[in-house]
């Protein structure tokens, strides 16, 4: 079976612009996670989906951050407009879900976005 | 709310053993995960506690313990492959999972 799938891969763009992140969780799997990571600030989550309902935002910096998951399969995070800041690694995870907070995440390969 | 402590990095030799501790803080416990991540890929599963004692998995063992707070992974026979991340991590109330901020493990010849 095939992994979370993440692109693109990497992403540079300049300051200012809209950049698009998509993610395809494993299939059968009802809760999907956005994770940002820095070397300063480690791995954090930025927004939780559970059956396609975003059940904890808390983690998203702020309005130029939004997240939408319009179906089972497939999940985007939008950044506009971006700035250097938002230079990171974004992984997608995906899990069992049902509302069970032990359950495995599997992570994505990610995407590595600078923004020049 | 929570908070983890991890080492930030470990050196050690191929072939050794190591230990990795973890300490958590945490509202409500739900279990710890340990998860590896090599340089430039994602973090993938190893271990996942919420009884208190020894797990062991090949190589690989961890250790809970709920009333101390305390956590640690520990890996035998060191390959230079086991250089790496180790993240720890607590399941929050809401399902998400609050990392500590790894260590990174080198493995020397």
């Amino acid at each position: 079976d095939a992994g979370v799938i993440q692109s693109p891969r990497h992403e540079v763009t300049e300051m200012g612009q809209e950049v698009t992140l998509r993610c395809k969780p494993i299939s059968g799997h009802n809760s999907l996670f956005w994770y940002r990571q820095t070397m300063m600030r480690g791995l954090e989550l930025l927004i939780y989906f559970n059956n396609n309902v975003p059940i904890d935002d808390s983690g998203m910096p702020e309005d130029r951050f939004s997240a939408k998951m319009p179906n089972a399969s497939f999940s985007t995070l939008k950044i506009q407009p971006s700035e250097p800041r938002d230079s990171a690694v974004y992984f997608c995870a995906s899990s069992l879900g049902g509302g069970r907070v032990t359950d495995t995440q599997y992570f994505g390969p990610g995407t590595r976005l600078t923004v020049l | 709310g929570q908070n983890i402590d991890q080492p930030t990095e470990m050196t050690a030799t191929e072939g050794a053993i190591v230990q990795i501790n973890c300490t958590y803080q945490t509202s409500g416990f739900n279990g710890l995960f340990w998860y590896q991540q090599h340089a430039g890929e994602a973090p993938t599963f190893l271990s996942y506690n919420v009884l208190d004692g020894l797990e062991e998995k090949g190589r690989f063992s961890s250790f809970l313990s709920r009333s101390k707070g305390y956590s640690y992974l520990l890996l035998k026979e060191l390959q230079m492959k086991d250089s790496a991340s180790y993240l720890c991590a607590v399941p929050g109330n809401t399902g998400k999972l609050i990392f500590g901020q790894g260590t990174t493990l080198q493995v020397k010849p």
